[in-house]
Order: structure tokens, then C-alpha cells, then sequence
């Protein structure tokens, strides 16, 4: 299984503004996944990024609200754009296994004021 | 969307009990999977189920799966303090690896 990190763990952001998550993992990957899980809700898949293309973004979410970078095998980044606290959510990165499952980060908890 | 529902939404038992927690989906799918969230961190992989099984063992966990219904249930045997948790269900479709979670089910067992 892969080990997944992501920074920041948690961040307080002002409206307006925007925040940058990065997540890292310890072997080569070629499809990673970002999701967005609002206050007391399940998991929504809000891309898919990989490397050498651009994301694929799902039903409700556009690139310039969440654009993402995947520079390499190792490294993603998401980026949430001109906050509102409707954004405030735990953000988590993801990686294929050698099957279907899925092995996650710890997760980025961002409350917006 | 979510692809289906869970139920409960909610489960209290004691420890040394079994628990059990139901998953609808509503699309046709390559496989079933369930994932454990221990308080809002990263999701842990429990156990993955093909469209072709209908039962699975792993440790005290025993996962059933009925196509015609399109329903999943996840059975926790004999469980522990350290089972609390968010259990949450998760389909896959065709060929692609993109999963959709079901709703959720938070399990506390009690000491």
C-alpha cells in the first residue's frame, strides 16, 4: 500500500482568498483522486489527475474554481480559488492500488471565515 | 451524487457485539468496496467485494452482496472500543477506477 501525506493538516482562510494543498506520495502512482467531503457528509469525488494530462473534473466542479497539478508521479496539488465558507471542508487526496482500491491521505480540514 | 444510501446512519452497540450496516446503490457495478474514517482523517480500505461474489471474509469482518438488489451489507463480529467509526461504502463502475461513496454509517460500540 502506498503512504500518502498531505499539508497543510488544517488551515483557517478568509474569504476571497485562496489555499493550495499538496500531497505526496512514497512510490510512483499514475492516477490520483481529490475529493471533497463537506461537515458530517461523505466523500465526493471532485477530480481525477494524472500525470502528463489534465484533470478530469466531475459534475459540479470546474478547473478554475479547483485547478490541479500533478507535475510528476509523486506530487499533487489541488487548489481552492476565491474562498466562501460553503468551501469550508475536509479535502482529501487519494491513489490507486494495484486493483480498485483506493489509499488516502489524512486529509486537509480548511474552514473559511 | 451519492450512489446509494447507507443505513443506519447511525449504530450504538457494546462491545463484544456484531454490527451491522446496509449499502443501496443504484447503478451497475465492477465492484463494492467499504472504507473505515476514523474521526474526519483519511479513509482506510477494509475490504473490496467483485460483482460476481456474494460473500467475502476478512478477519471479523464478513461483507455480502446482492446484484439483483443492488445491496451490500457489512457485518463487524465480536466488536471492540477501537471499531468506532465511519463506515462508508463505495462502488465502481466498468473499467474505471473512480469510486462513488455511499452516504455513511457512524458506528460507536461502547466499552
Amino acid at each position: 500500500s502506498a503512504v500518502i501525506s498531505q499539508k497543510p493538516s488544517r488551515d483557517i482562510c478568509q474569504r476571497g482568498t485562496s489555499l493550495t494543498i499538496q500531497c505526496q506520495v512514497d512510490s510512483q502512482v499514475t492516477m490520483m483522486f481529490w475529493y471533497r467531503q463537506q461537515p458530517g457528509q461523505s466523500l465526493t469525488l471532485i477530480a481525477t489527475a494524472n500525470q502528463g494530462s489534465e484533470a478530469t473534473y466531475e459534475s459540479g466542479f470546474v478547473i478554475d474554481k479547483f485547478p490541479i497539478s500533478r507535475p510528476n508521479l509523486t506530487f499533487s496539488t489541488l487548489t481552492v480559488s476565491n474562498m466562501s465558507p460553503e468551501d469550508s471542508s475536509i479535502y482529501l487526496c487519494s491513489v490507486g492500488g494495484g486493483g480498485y482500491e483506493q489509499y488516502f491521505g489524512p486529509g486537509t480540514r480548511l474552514t473559511v471565515t | 451524487s451519492q450512489q446509494g444510501e447507507e443505513d443506519p446512519q447511525a449504530l450504538s452497540i457494546q462491545e463484544g457485539e456484531n454490527a451491522t450496516m446496509n449499502c443501496s446503490y443504484k447503478t451497475s457495478i465492477n465492484n463494492l468496496q467499504w472504507y473505515r474514517q476514523n474521526s474526519g482523517r483519511g479513509l482506510v480500505h477494509l475490504i473490496l467485494i467483485r460483482s460476481n461474489e456474494r460473500e467475502k471474509h476478512s478477519g471479523r469482518l464478513r461483507v455480502t452482496l446482492d446484484t439483483s438488489k443492488k445491496s451490500s451489507s457489512l457485518l463487524i463480529t465480536a466488536s471492540r472500543a477501537a471499531d468506532t467509526a465511519s463506515y462508508f461504502c463505495a462502488t465502481a463502475a466498468g473499467s474505471a477506477r473512480q469510486l462513488t461513496f455511499g452516504s455513511g454509517t457512524q458506528l460507536t460500540v461502547l466499552p
